[in-house]
């Protein structure tokens, strides 16, 4: 049971590059989310998945898109990244009850240049 | 003024203190209130959970919950080196995603 996995663990973009970030979980999970963590910000809301096949935009959407692809992962795309856009991400999921309660995946360390 | 407020630190405390470690909010919806432990390099994770008002505790740590001040708490007793990381409160309302404070970071020195 490898809970929540990202990949990949690191990676440097130019400018105006794309790519996307992968995100599984084997817990069987309805909810999945996307989140930023930036120094003195705390942990940002990208966006969600409350269920398979339903997004919903969080507090920071804007150059970023999601996919459910199924229930058990969910990807964030960068169309044209931007050096605002350096960033750790991580990939979090819950089995979607009143609790909410989130377990996290292992991060994603972004560099745009 | 943001939903949940959490001071940043740094703290830094001596081996075997206790640790305080404080969240306001202003959602007087919340009901589900939560603290993360994040060590350095590392994804946040679960360390207590509490729904409504009260007190939890599990081993040496204690949450407690005061809805009517919107203020929530996690005590650490006989503080280790191994609890230097640092903490995230959450909180939720039924059916929304959690929200998070900024984190506190916490340096327990031997």
């Amino acid at each position: 049971n490898a809970g929540v996995t990202q990949t990949p663990k690191f990676q440097v973009l130019k400018t105006g590059q794309s790519m996307t970030l992968q995100c599984a979980q084997d817990m069987n999970h309805n909810s999945m989310y996307w989140y930023r963590q930036d120094p003195g910000m705390g942990l940002r809301l990208i966006y969600y998945s409350a269920s398979e096949g339903t997004t919903d935009k969080g507090e920071v959407p804007n150059g970023y898109n999601v996919s459910r692809l199924n229930k058990r992962e969910f990807s964030l795309r960068l169309e044209s990244a931007a050096p605002s856009q350096t960033s750790v991400y991580f990939c979090a999921s819950s089995v979607r009850t009143e609790q909410e309660t989130q377990y996290f995946g292992p991060g994603t360390r972004l560099l745009v240049l | 003024q943001k939903e949940v407020e959490q001071d940043p630190g740094p703290l830094s405390v001596p081996e075997g203190a206790i640790v305080s470690l404080n969240c306001t909010y202003s959602n007087s919806a919340f009901q589900y209130f939560m603290w993360y432990r994040q060590y350095s390099r590392k994804g946040p994770e679960l360390l207590m959970y509490t729904y409504s008002s009260g007190n939890k505790e599990d081993g040496r740590f204690t949450a407690q919950v005061d809805k009517s001040s919107k203020y929530i708490s996690l005590f650490i007793r006989d503080s280790q080196p191994s609890d230097s990381a640092t903490y995230l409160c959450a909180m939720s309302a039924i059916w929304t995603p959690l929200v998070f404070g900024k984190g506190t970071r916490l340096s327990v020195i031997a």
